[in-house]
């Protein structure tokens, strides 16, 4: 079955700190992945998104995110983050050739002290 | 070019009522997808639809029901609405390279 793991349910850190956030998928056949950052009362915005190519993927607001097909892993990164960067962020999965689902990992909580 | 668009934003219902949620997108996309967001657990898949005419069951589909008479419409019905069912409520669709999601409808049954 296919599915999505989001290892890290709650990180704290501080402003400036270098940010990483683990994201495994288990899906049969060609697989397009994403990273969705949801801030406290809004809806889901894209951040970053894999289909092909160049498996490092550079988003908005200075994430990026390196899709490792043999780790089965798409990790969000950030250099240096910042206290507005406080929000929910999610990993999903989606495959035309898998039922068409998009599979939500159950997200990770990031919380940045001023 | 609106893209996905909810209503209502916000719902109280008793316990037993019934109602519906509105999707439309206007992108002309053939997927479309009623997720359920609980603090903790993520997203879950309510239902799906890959195209007019075809809907089917995702993770959690007790007590709803969808359907799909059109490619711009995908309206999420609860017929006897339940406490567990209090969340909030995310209609997205998605073609080739992007999911696009709705503002969301935020749920309580009491």
């Amino acid at each position: 079955a296919q599915s999505v793991s989001q290892h890290n349910h709650h990180v704290i850190l501080s402003e400036a700190a270098s940010l990483e956030l683990g994201c495994n998928y288990s899906y049969g056949g060609t697989v397009n992945l994403f990273w969705y950052v949801q801030y406290p009362g809004q809806h889901l915005q894209l951040l970053l998104k894999y289909f092909s190519g160049d498996p490092l993927v550079k988003g908005i607001k200075g994430f990026e995110a390196e899709f490792i097909k043999s780790k089965f892993s798409f990790n969000l990164r950030k250099p240096s983050v910042q206290w507005s960067d406080t929000a929910e962020y999610f990993c999903a999965a989606f495959s035309y050739s898998s039922a068409s689902k998009i599979i939500f990992g159950s997200g990770t909580r990031l919380s940045i002290r001023p | 070019n609106a893209g996905v668009t909810q209503t209502p934003k916000f719902r109280i219902l008793k316990i037993g009522q019934s109602m519906t949620l509105q999707c439309t997108q206007d992108m002309n996309h053939n997927y479309m997808y009623w997720y359920r967001q609980d603090p903790g657990m993520g997203l879950k898949l309510i239902y799906y639809s890959v195209g007019a005419g075809i809907t089917d069951k995702g993770e959690v589909p007790n007590g709803y029901n969808v359907s799909r008479s059109t490619t711009e419409d995908f309206p999420l019905r609860l017929e006897l609405a339940a406490p567990s069912q209090t969340s909030v409520y995310f209609c997205a669709s998605i073609l080739a390279d992007e999911a696009f999601f709705g503002q969301g409808t935020r749920l309580t049954v009491v």
